[in-house]
């Protein structure tokens, strides 16, 4: 499996406080993603990176921004958070080339409440 | 019409059961073909994965791919209340690096 970690694994804050998760992955995978589940939606993109520097948006970018100045890590950051903002984010990484080709591995997520 | 439909249960199931999950899609470039397996408060994990159409066996499990009806399938044979989890189907197309996934079925295994 590939190696993912993503910090902090729970938060909580306030509406309009500046919040952000970081994801590290040890694979030297070249694609990594962001991600929201939430119940009746399933998982939905939010942004991802093709490489250091390289982003785009995803389904649901409003509100947020990303930043990957190093190959393994993809920084997720809400810029004011608000209470819709609450919900379960994955990372995820990915490596084309690969055995598995354009398969995503997943961190263990982060439960973010916005109060 | 979602890309991607799947329905979302709840399944319940006794143990020994065989399982049948389903997605259907719309988008014909869809070439990568994955189930991910969901525990309750954990992140998805990679349980399958097939390229193109037919079929691949691991195990208990084996995943069917028919691309000319858009559909694939998951089955689980002897099910087990370790299988109890979430399942979720997601699919991509060549260079894509993107997977447009299936909401997820929860799938409950009674002992």
């Amino acid at each position: 499996d590939a190696g993912i970690t993503q910090s902090p694994r729970h938060k909580v804050t306030e509406t309009g406080t500046p919040v952000t998760l970081r994801c590290h992955q040890t694979e030297n995978h070249r694609y990594m993603y962001w991600y929201r589940q939430d119940p009746g939606h399933g998982l939905r993109l939010i942004h991802y990176s093709y490489g250091v520097k390289d982003t785009d948006k995803g389904e649901v970018s409003d509100g947020y921004s990303v930043s990957r100045s190093k190959t393994e890590d993809f920084l997720l950051t809400l810029e004011s958070a608000t209470s819709s903002q609450t919900s379960v984010y994955f990372c995820a990484s990915g490596a084309s080339g690969s055995l598995y080709e354009e398969t995503q591995y997943f961190g263990p997520g982060t439960r973010l409440l916005v109060l | 019409q979602k890309e991607v439909e799947q329905d979302p249960g709840p399944l319940s199931v006794p143990e020994g059961a065989i399982v049948s999950l389903n997605c259907t899609y719309s988008n014909s470039a869809f070439q990568y073909f994955m189930w991910y397996r969901q525990y309750s408060r954990k992140g998805p994990e990679l349980l399958m994965y097939t390229y193109s159409s037919g079929n691949k066996e691991d195990g208990r499990f084996t995943a069917q791919v028919d691309k000319s009806s858009k559909y694939i399938s998951l089955f689980i044979r002897d099910s087990q209340p370790s299988d109890s989890a979430t399942y979720l189907c997601a699919m991509s197309a060549t260079g894509d690096y993107k997977l447009t996934f299936g909401k997820g079925t929860l799938l409950t295994v009674n002992p």
